[in-house]
């Protein structure tokens, strides 16, 4: 059974680049049916997606965040990560990683998120 | 950018209610509307893909239909843990964005 864990600090200071993992067990993530993805909610707000990366390292982004966001993938490690850069108390939020196939545009599974906050 | 309207952002409905919630995109996005259930302190669930397809293992209570600009969710017999809060998501390639929530509680 597919399962992603998030990792990284919980605590980033405004301005700091903020800088998260998700590690993929299961499963390998070099297949090639899937897209790989991040999502966000701020404390009692909704969800925003943030990027996809494909196996091979094509990235999508919202065009929202794209100023600010990179997202790799290291398959040596199973992993992908997530970097978004000069943040503000606005990106305070549980960040999500998901799987998402090729064939659809569902997230399934999630993982169970990390919370980040921005502050000094 | 494609928007999402969801509607309600909340509803009370007593054991046993049918429940709908609606999602209306800005533009047509054809079959690629998603459902999940998000309960507190976890992670969204999928229950419904591509519009009307009920994922393995959601109980058939959970349904989902329309195409276009216009989809609706349902819960034919609510359940006391059916209560959560419920995202739809739509993908118009390569982008993804979510509607605004419905959160459901028991009357």
């Amino acid at each position: 059974q597919l399962q992603l864990q998030e990792s990284g600090p919980g605590l980033v200071k405004p301005s700091e680049t903020l800088s998260l993992t998700c590690t993929v067990s299961g499963g390998s993530i070099r297949r090639s049916s899937y897209f790989w993805g991040w999502i966000r909610q701020p404390p009692g707000k909704g969800l925003e997606w943030i990027g996809s990366i494909s196996y091979s390292g094509s990235t999508y982004y919202n065009p929202s965040l794209k100023s600010r966001v990179t997202i790799s993938v290291d398959t040596s490690k199973n992993q992908f990560s997530l970097n978004l850069r000069s943040v503000t108390a606005a990106d305070t939020a549980v960040y999500y990683c998901a799987r998402r196939p090729d064939i659809g545009a569902w997230f399934d599974p999630w993982g169970q998120g990390t919370l980040v906050t921005v502050s000094s | 950018d494609i928007q999402m309207t969801q509607s309600p952002s909340s509803l009370s409905a007593s054991v046993g209610d049918r429940v709908t919630i609606t999602c209306q995109a800005s533009q047509d996005i054809s079959k690629y509307l998603n459902w999940y259930q998000q309960k507190p302190g976890k992670a969204p669930k999928l229950l419904i893909y591509d519009a009307s397809n009920l994922e393995t293992g959601v109980p058939s209570r959970f349904s989902g239909s329309g195409s276009g600009t216009d989809f609706t969710f349902t819960i034919s017999g609510l359940q006391p843990e059916d209560i959560a809060t419920y995202y739809c998501q739509q993908f118009d390639d390569p982008s993804l964005t979510f509607g605004g929530g419905t959160k459901v509680d028991i009357k």
